[in-house]
């Protein structure tokens, strides 16, 4: 079993969609949780950093960190062609923060217009 | 541009050469990490500096494989005797210690095809 998992889809949904992306994981030790956004050919964007439970909202954006499944989530409200990318979860451990980051695999988002 | 720069963006050499890349971090940044990307995977650690010294390497990292941050600024990632199955995109991200916040940012990517 991997550290993260994340379905790789390809999900595809119509403009406008509420969007949930998700991931597993099965290190307790990790504590801060990331979402980043990458299109084709690019490097990865930070979207979304939230350390240990509870929610965080920015935007359209809001992630979810449920330490107790360890299940982490991404919400997309309103969704627009634009954001028709690969989502990468990403995670951490160690209260210091400066480990090295452990991704899922991503999830292949399309937004039809 | 105040981001995460990497060169060269494309490289394309023949089984057994040598290649190197670089990237330089934002300009505050004292921590540089390397990661590898093959198509349909999320980045893998491969290499981490905490100014000019090397703190943890992945196992992912061959002998083939080096890595320096001379004087804490720029970095270079080396293949020796590359091999098809070095074939990958190599990101490296950046980052700066604040509070408990340690959040990496990423170049672009150098998109190695070894032939």
């Amino acid at each position: 079993q991997k550290e993260v998992e994340q379905d790789p889809g390809p999900l595809s949904v119509p403009e406008g969609a509420i969007v949930s992306l998700n991931c597993t994981y099965s290190n307790s030790a990790f504590q801060y949780f990331m979402w980043y956004r990458q299109y084709s050919r690019k490097g990865p964007e930070l979207l979304m950093y939230t350390y240990s439970s509870g929610n965080k909202e920015d935007g359209r954006f809001t992630a979810q960190v449920d330490k107790s499944s360890k299940y982490i989530s991404l919400f997309i409200r309103d969704s627009q062609p634009s954001d028709s990318a690969t989502y990468l979860c990403a995670m951490s451990g160690e209260g210091s923060g400066n480990t090295p980051l452990v991704f899922g695999k991503g999830t292949r988002l399309s937004v039809i217009a | 541009d105040t981001g995460v720069s990497q060169n060269p963006r494309h490289k394309i050499t023949k089984r057994g050469q040598n290649v190197t890349f670089r990237c330089d971090p934002i300009s505050e940044h004292n921590r540089l990490y390397w990661y590898r990307q093959t198509l349909g995977q999320g980045p893998e650690f491969l290499t981490y500096f905490q100014n000019e010294a090397q703190l943890e390497k992945s196992r992912l990292l061959s002998d083939r494989f080096s890595a320096e941050r001379p004087k804490g600024s720029f970095s270079t990632l080396e293949i020796q005797r590359t091999e098809q199955g070095d074939s990958a995109m190599y990101l490296c991200a950046s980052s700066s210690r604040q509070g408990n916040t340690d959040t990496q940012y990423f170049g672009p990517g150098t998109r190695l095809t070894v032939l």
